[in-house]
């Protein structure tokens, strides 16, 4: 089955800063990869996501990118804000199944 | 619209008792999540329900572990004889087709086992 690592576990930057967290995935049959963030005490909420048939995609401050043939992706964030700090997570699925693995997350904080 | 639910919110139980958790997807979303959170770590799948299509239980990390979704809607996950280790928020999310979409996750039941 499907196996999505998470590096680093932990991260802290400056605010204004860049955070990059990487991912990788087993199942070169995935072509879904969402990412969610977990404030402390919240639940998981999708920020991103992309798929396979793209390379990189942008949402204002945030981007992911993703190369199929590593089968590495991963999630950028531009100038931290205090309100970025919490813990990311990475998924794959394989969209026609839709069973969704998580990484095992990251802890951002960001240092105002 | 009202999002998905979770009952109870927070449940202490002792050990080797049984425990059900309770999980209400957002109407009409064809996919049911179980995902289990320890403090401080990740989102272990747990169970995965798809409409009609039989479970995919490949996550349960014993055969104290069991889940039910009845009528599409509704679902329950059971826990045989509790154990310490499975004190953890169990957290469940529903999703609709296309497959591209968002997984909706409820706010957890927190279990804790004497």
């Amino acid at each position: 089955g499907e196996n999505v690592e998470q590096h680093p576990s932990t991260l802290s930057v400056q605010e204004g800063d860049s955070a990059v967290i990487k991912c990788t995935y087993s199942d070169s049959a995935s072509n879904y990869f969402p990412w969610y963030k977990q404030e402390l005490g919240k639940r998981p909420q999708l920020i991103i996501d992309i798929r396979s048939n793209v390379g990189e995609k942008k949402d204002q401050r945030i981007a992911v990118t993703l190369n199929k043939t590593a089968k590495h992706f991963s999630l950028h964030i531009t100038e931290t804000q205090p309100e970025d700090s919490a813990v990311y997570f990475c998924a794959a699925s394989l969209a026609s199944y839709d069973k969704v693995i998580f990484g095992p997350g990251t802890s951002l904080s960001v240092i105002p | 619209g009202a999002g998905v639910s979770q009952s109870p919110s927070n449940k202490v139980t002792e050990k080797g008792k049984d425990v059900e958790l309770r999980c209400d997807p957002i109407s009409g979303h064809t996919a049911l999540y179980w995902y289990r959170q320890s403090l401080g770590q990740g989102l272990e799948f747990l169970i995965y329900f798809q409409g009609n299509s039989a479970p995919d239980k490949s996550g349960l990390p014993s055969d104290r572990f069991s889940a039910e979704r009845t009528g599409g809607s509704v679902s329950t996950l059971t826990i045989q004889r509790t154990q310490q280790e499975d004190s953890a928020v169990y957290l469940c999310a529903s999703k609709d087709r296309p497959s591209y979409n968002e997984q909706f996750f409820g706010p957890g039941t927190r279990l804790t086992v004497l």
